[in-house]
This record gives structure tokens, sequence and C-alpha cells, in this order.
């Protein structure tokens, strides 16, 4: 069975770096069927697709965010990883990984709450 | 594209029939899945390619439209439906959520 598993601090300060890595389990990130992405959802509110990447590299962010915004993927380690720079209060939120295939957004993990505050 | 649902907020009973509807701003073929959102949860894949009732997903669920109008009907409401239901676009990137309809208990 397909696990993901978002890793990182859940705490970062005003203007600093968020870092997220998404651990995948049960599969191989490297197959050539899926993207693997990242959503967010800040508290109470709904959600916030913010980018995704295909095992070979290839991105695809947010226009929104695409500034501050870096997906990388690592097939040696079966990760992904998220980085989210100048960050404010604003970017408080459950950050998810998710796996898209053909269907949509089908495995998810459980999300990790990341807040923003000095 | 924006997704903008209907309505954003739902009150039913148990054995109703509920229809959330998902509008784009530009058409997008089939390229539109539904979620359901429970409390402190991740989103679970409903319904993919606007009709596709996703594995293990009950068939009381279902999905139906094309181009910019999209609908998701649960034919007879049960206790654990009660969620939030958002619609995503897959045709272009980036790939927009509506903002969410919450259902909930009368």
């Amino acid at each position: 069975q397909l696990q993901l598993q978002e890793s990182g601090p859940g705490l970062v300060k005003p203007s600093e770096t968020l870092s997220l890595t998404c651990t995948v389990s049960g599969g191989s990130i490297s197959s050539s069927s899926y993207y693997w992405g990242w959503i967010r959802q800040p508290p109470g509110k709904g959600l916030e697709w913010i980018g995704s990447i295909y095992y070979s590299g290839s991105t695809y962010y947010n226009p929104s965010l695409k500034s501050r915004v870096t997906i990388s993927v690592d097939t040696s380690k079966n990760q992904f990883s998220l980085k989210l720079s100048s960050v404010t209060a604003a970017d408080t939120a459950v950050y998810y990984c998710a796996r898209r295939s053909a269907a949509g957004n089908d495995y998810w993990g459980q999300g990790t709450l990341v807040t923003v505050s000095s | 594209i924006q997704l903008t649902q209907s309505p954003s907020s739902l009150s039913a009973s148990v054995g109703d029939r509920v229809t959330i509807t998902c509008r784009a701003s530009q058409g997008i073929s089939s390229y539109l899945a539904w979620y359901q959102q429970k409390p402190g949860k991740a989103p679970k894949l409903l319904i993919y390619a606007a009709s596709t009732l996703q594995s293990g997903v009950p068939s009381r669920f279902s999905g139906s439209g094309s181009g910019t109008d999209f609908t998701l009907t649960i034919s007879s409401l049960q206790p654990e439906d009660f969620a939030t239901y958002y619609c995503q676009q897959l045709n272009s990137y980036p790939h927009t959520f509506g903002q969410g309809t919450k259902l909930e208990i009368k």
C-alpha cells in the first residue's frame, strides 16, 4: 500500500525558508505514470495547489507562489521536497504531499502543520 | 482557471439527495475531480474525469458534467458523508481547487 509522509519543522520564523520532505513508501517515485505534488490549507480555509514534479525533475508551480517555491526530487531516497522562501504569517498552513495520477490526487500524506511565527 | 462551488454550505438530513455544483471560468473538458475532506484529515478522492467513481467509493456518489459546469450528487446521505467537498480542475496548470462546500447535518 502506497504511503506518503511529510516531515520538517513545524515552526518557521518570518522571512526564513520553509523546508518539507515527503517520503514515499510502498511504491517507486520513479514511475512514469505519476506526478508528485504539494498542496496546502491555511487553518479553517480551503485547499491551495502549490506545485508538482515529475521523477525526471520537470516542475510546475502555482504562479502566485512561483517566485518563492522550489520543488525537487531525490529518486535514490524515494523522496521529494518543498522549499518556500521569505515566508510570512500568510504561509501558515497544513502542508500535504500527494501523488497525482491520471485520476487526480489519489494518495495523500497525513499533512503537517507549519506555523510562521517569531 | 477559477472554480466556483455552490452552495458554500448546505444543511441536509440523513437520507436526503444532495447536489453540489462546480463552475469553471473556462472550459476544462472532463478534467475535474471531487474530494471529500473530514476535519483533521487529508482529502479523499471520490470522483475523477468528472464522472468516474474512484475505487472503493460508495455508489451513492456520482458526478456529471463537462466543459464548464459540473455536479456532485449524493443520492442518499449517510452519517459519514457530512464533510467538506472540493472540486479540482486538472486541465491546465495551476491545478486549482474550488473554495469548498461544507455539508452539515440538519
